[in-house]
């Protein structure tokens, strides 16, 4: 079975404030994806990441980035120098590989950024 | 690339009513669609995987008679909310999977903009 696990329910920052959202995760697989989705007040998830399990590089992307270990099971995402529209739910998820492949989402974290 | 369309946005319909929900991937073709579920403040919840021309695989606990899912191209499936009650009220989010590598999209789901459905 799978679970991801977001510990995390709410998080209050004050603009250009850095901030960690944190993942963990469970499988008993050794391939599998983890993702990252935001889903801002309109309601659309929107795609951030994915990684692959094998690869356990850190990523940046501009402002975002994530750090996957494995030896923890965790798959964290920053955000450096918040900003206003940062703010939104942020789920993370896993899945097995293969074309049918369902996500597993953790329960998502609510992220405010204060102007 | 990668948009995955929605209609209606929102609809409002009387108890006992049926409702279709649309969703497209505009750019692309999917091997599977997804339907899910959301409660306010709350994970999306996987109701079913559809893949073209075949029947839809509902989890556990979704009863198909209730939520019927067709998917009858490679870039459209349909949700029926079939004698649609108050408890049926929530946010529905369909996903796309692409049908194969394609240049710029990333093997992985990508949502539509949820169709948020009220039942009177």
């Amino acid at each position: 079975a799978q679970k991801v696990t977001q510990a995390q329910t709410e998080i209050s920052v004050v603009e250009k404030e850095d901030v960690t959202l944190d993942c963990v995760y469970e499988t008993r697989d050794t391939t599998y994806y983890l993702f990252w989705y935001k889903q801002p007040p309109s309601g659309e998830l929107v795609f951030l990441i994915r990684r692959n399990s094998f690869d356990e590089q850190n990523e940046i992307s501009g402002r975002y980035s994530w750090n996957f270990q494995k030896s923890t099971s965790s798959f964290n995402f920053t955000i450096t120098a918040s900003q206003v529209v940062d703010s939104a739910v942020y789920f993370c998820a896993l899945s097995y590989t293969g074309a049918n492949s369902k996500l597993t989402f953790g329960k998502g974290i609510t992220l405010s950024v204060r102007p | 690339g990668a948009v995955v369309s929605q209609h209606p946005s929102w609809v409002i319909c009387k108890s006992g009513t049926s409702v279709k929900i649309e969703c497209r991937s505009l750019d692309f073709q999917a091997t599977t669609m997804f339907w899910y579920r959301q409660f306010p403040k709350q994970s999306l919840m996987l109701m079913a995987t559809s893949n073209e021309g075949s029947k839809a695989t509902y989890e556990q606990g979704v009863e198909k008679d209730k939520f019927l899912i067709n998917h009858a191209s490679l870039t459209l499936s349909t949700l029926t909310v079939t004698s649609a009650h108050p408890e049926d009220s929530s946010f529905y989010i369909c996903s796309a999977r692409p049908f194969e590598s394609q240049e710029g999209l990333t093997d992985t789901q990508y949502f539509g903009p949820g169709t948020r459905l009220t039942v009177l």
